[in-house]
């Protein structure tokens, strides 16, 4: 069964720093892209940032430009996000996401979701 | 960046009503939007991708169609599983950008 599991989420003060991890399973990890996708609360979806099925390709939302670091490590498995000087903004549903394309450097749709880990930013 | 706006925002319909869903893109993206489903509490599924090509297990009742800036996703006989709030989304280069969402319920 292919499935992707989040964690390292919780609440966490504004400017502090919280890394999100996903573990994936039940595909060939190394053979796809990844994304994050957020969902703020009582808002829409907002994707957050991509990593080619290499590495070599990386982006970026403006909104987290600077701050997030998205990484892969393949020989786990799992996927990463690294988010520093934390806003309240950034508070949402963090969602760990398959690209529906392999061996690309081209973004393709999303065709696996985990269930979600929530980030909450407040004092 | 290109912004990627839906409509209506919500609708409310009858089962077995046809339903449709409009998304524009601010500049022209060929065919890489795909429509996803959020139903309340549950993880997005994707719907279509390519504008029009349904993965396997998706009802046929559900449609997607359009090419460079318009959009539409169609369900044509609205079911009562069908409650949830539709996205569109384009991904031919970052930022891959969402609409705002469709809320559909049951009248």
């Amino acid at each position: 069964e292919v499935q992707l599991v989040e964690s390292g989420g919780g609440l966490v003060q504004p400017g502090r720093s919280l890394r999100l991890s996903c573990a994936a399973s039940g595909f060939t990890f190394d053979d796809y892209a990844m994304h994050w996708v957020r969902l703020p609360p009582g808002k829409g979806l907002e994707w957050v940032s991509g990593i080619s099925w290499d590495d070599f390709k990386i982006d970026y939302a403006d909104s987290v430009k600077g701050r997030f670091t998205i990484s892969r490590d393949d020989a786990e498995n799992s996927l990463h996000l690294q988010m520093n000087s934390l806003r309240p903004d950034d508070t949402a549903l963090y969602y760990c996401v398959k690209d529906k394309g392999g061996y690309t450097y081209g973004w393709d749709a999303f065709d696996i979701w985990g269930q979600g880990i929530m980030v909450t930013v407040s004092s | 960046d290109i912004q990627m706006t839906q409509s209506p925002s919500s609708l409310s319909a009858s089962v077995g009503d046809r339903v449709t869903i409009t998304c524009r893109a601010s500049q022209g993206i060929a065919n890489y939007l795909a429509w996803y489903q959020q139903k309340p509490g549950k993880v997005p599924k994707l719907l279509i991708y390519a504008a029009s090509t349904l993965p396997s297990g998706v009802p046929s009742r559900f449609s997607g169609s359009g090419h460079g800036t318009d959009f539409t996703l169609t369900i044509s006989s609205l079911q009562p599983e069908d409650v949830a709030t539709y996205y569109c989304q384009r991904y031919n280069y970052a930022p891959l950008t969402f609409g705002g969402g469709t809320k559909v319920e049951i009248k």
